[in-house]
């Protein structure tokens, strides 16, 4: 039973333009949310997160929108650029956060010059 | 700091055999994960540490598998006997809380286990 589910196992776009990636979750006690970039041979590095209490947290480039009702979130990622190139982990925890890490089977995004 | 470290990073081994992989995790976090990728289910948590204690062990596949912690700076996890449907990237992660912080796990480079 997946709890945190990434249905795009891939997403091409083009150097410049935007980058959207979406991940949807089931247990409705999840608060906390996270987003990870894994390139090959590394392991996952935290990319952005956000809490429940809000519906949107930006960090430059990279802006994370939270719907819960939908219990849905997505990744954008503005303007891409070549070197975002990796795998897009979302994961997800109840208990403000204190609780493990449930992750999605990621996406891998490709941003093409 | 140098990270979470893990070794060995790249591991071959045949059918039957003891698997042994490794983790240092960063200095005065007090919570040690251990993680499998697979295509097929991605990021799967297979046990959690927290002060050394095992949290966490409900991801552990079967009782092949086996994971300690002696002290707070390294951990094991260990195959035996190994299968090849065990082949996979194995991760590392530490924290500084019992739970994440804002910056969630720190990984290491991880394990690549193929087991033929």
């Amino acid at each position: 039973d997946q709890q945190v589910k990434q249905n795009s196992p891939s997403l091409s776009v083009q150097e410049g333009r935007i980058s959207i990636l979406n991940c949807d979750y089931t247990n409705s006690m999840f608060d906390y949310f996270l987003w990870y970039k894994k390139y090959p041979a590394e392991g996952p590095t935290f990319l952005i997160s956000i809490s429940s209490i809000k519906d949107k947290n930006e960090d430059g480039r990279f802006t994370v929108f939270l719907n819960k009702s939908a219990k849905h979130l997505s990744l954008h990622i503005v303007p891409s650029q070549p070197g975002d190139s990796a795998v897009y982990f979302c994961a997800a925890s109840a208990k403000g956060g204190s609780e493990k890490l449930v992750f999605g089977k990621g996406t891998k995004l490709t941003v093409n010059p | 700091d140098a990270g979470v470290i893990q070794s060995p990073r790249h591991e071959v081994t045949e059918m039957g055999q003891e698997v042994t992989l490794r983790c240092k995790p960063i200095s005065g976090h007090n919570s040690l994960f251990w993680y499998r990728q697979t295509m097929m289910r991605g990021l799967e948590l297979l046990i959690y540490f927290n002060n050394n204690v095992p949290i966490d062990d409900s991801g552990m596949p079967e009782d092949r598998f086996s994971a300690k912690m002696p002290n707070a700076s390294f951990s094991t996890l260990k195959i035996q006997p190994s299968e090849p449907r065990d082949s996979a990237v194995y991760f590392c992660a530490s924290s500084l809380a019992y739970g994440v912080t804002n910056y969630g796990y720190t990984f290491g480079s991880g394990t690549r286990l193929t087991v033929v």
